[in-house]
């Protein structure tokens, strides 16, 4: 049983192109999240939504544009990719975004790849 | 702003001896702390937290962490470390109340058999 889960799990794609990234988690949870993981392994959140709205916006290129259809999904859609857009991205959830002691469990990751 | 610094960037230890993977944070209060792991090509796994309480927690695989306020500072710590334990561990933090966890630019853990 996944707890959360990703696809794809590789996504290579020409620059300029649109493309998404799925997320769905079946813990019940309210929050969740996008974080990008450059090529140091540095991770840095995107975005957090709870219960479908928006709460957390970090500074992201408007081309990144998050959509949460219900609490157990969270999907990443980007307009014209570019090279620097190259990363791995995780999704993760956790029960509440009202309490910094939530646990936030992560996905697999989807690496992307822009040529 | 918060933040967090993991001093190691790469550590490597032989099987069987002991491990502590060095965390300082930045922040006015006391932060939730965290330590994850991740394994190659995997996504991240929770070690193990320390909210409030005792400032020695327990995680899971063996590890332990210890909360020192007066260093800023909750490293990890293994006393003997196994091959399984090969990966990158990072430090995070989370001021509270918005859950938005600030990461650490991790340590690779090298094991050697």
């Amino acid at each position: 049983d996944t707890a959360v889960s990703q696809t794809p799990k590789y996504l290579v794609t020409q620059m300029g192109n649109d493309k998404s990234i799925k997320c769905e988690q079946n813990l019940g949870h309210d929050t969740m999240y996008w974080y990008k993981q450059d090529s140091k392994k540095f991770l840095k959140i995107m975005f957090s939504y709870n219960n479908k709205e928006l709460i957390i916006n970090e500074t992201v290129p408007n081309r990144f544009s998050p959509k949460s259809p219900d609490k157990a999904h969270l999907n990443l859609h980007i307009n014209s990719l570019e090279l620097g857009d190259s990363a791995v991205y995780f999704c993760a959830s956790s029960p509440s975004s009202f309490s910094g002691n939530n646990e936030q469990f992560f996905g697999p990751g989807t690496r992307l790849t822009v040529l | 702003a918060q933040s967090v610094t993991q001093p190691d960037i790469h550590i490597t230890v032989s099987e069987g001896a002991s491990l502590e993977l060095r965390c300082n944070y930045s922040y006015g209060a006391t932060p939730y702390l965290f330590w994850y792991v991740q394994s190659p090509g995997q996504g991240l796994q929770l070690l193990l937290k320390y909210f409030s309480g005792d400032t020695l927690v327990q995680g899971i695989k063996g590890f332990e962490a210890e909360f020192k306020r007066s260093q800023s500072s909750f490293n990890l710590r293994k006393p003997s470390v196994h091959w399984s334990d090969a990966a990158e561990y990072f430090c995070a933090v989370d001021q509270g109340g918005g859950n938005k966890l600030t990461f650490g630019t991790g340590t690779q853990l090298k094991v050697e058999l």
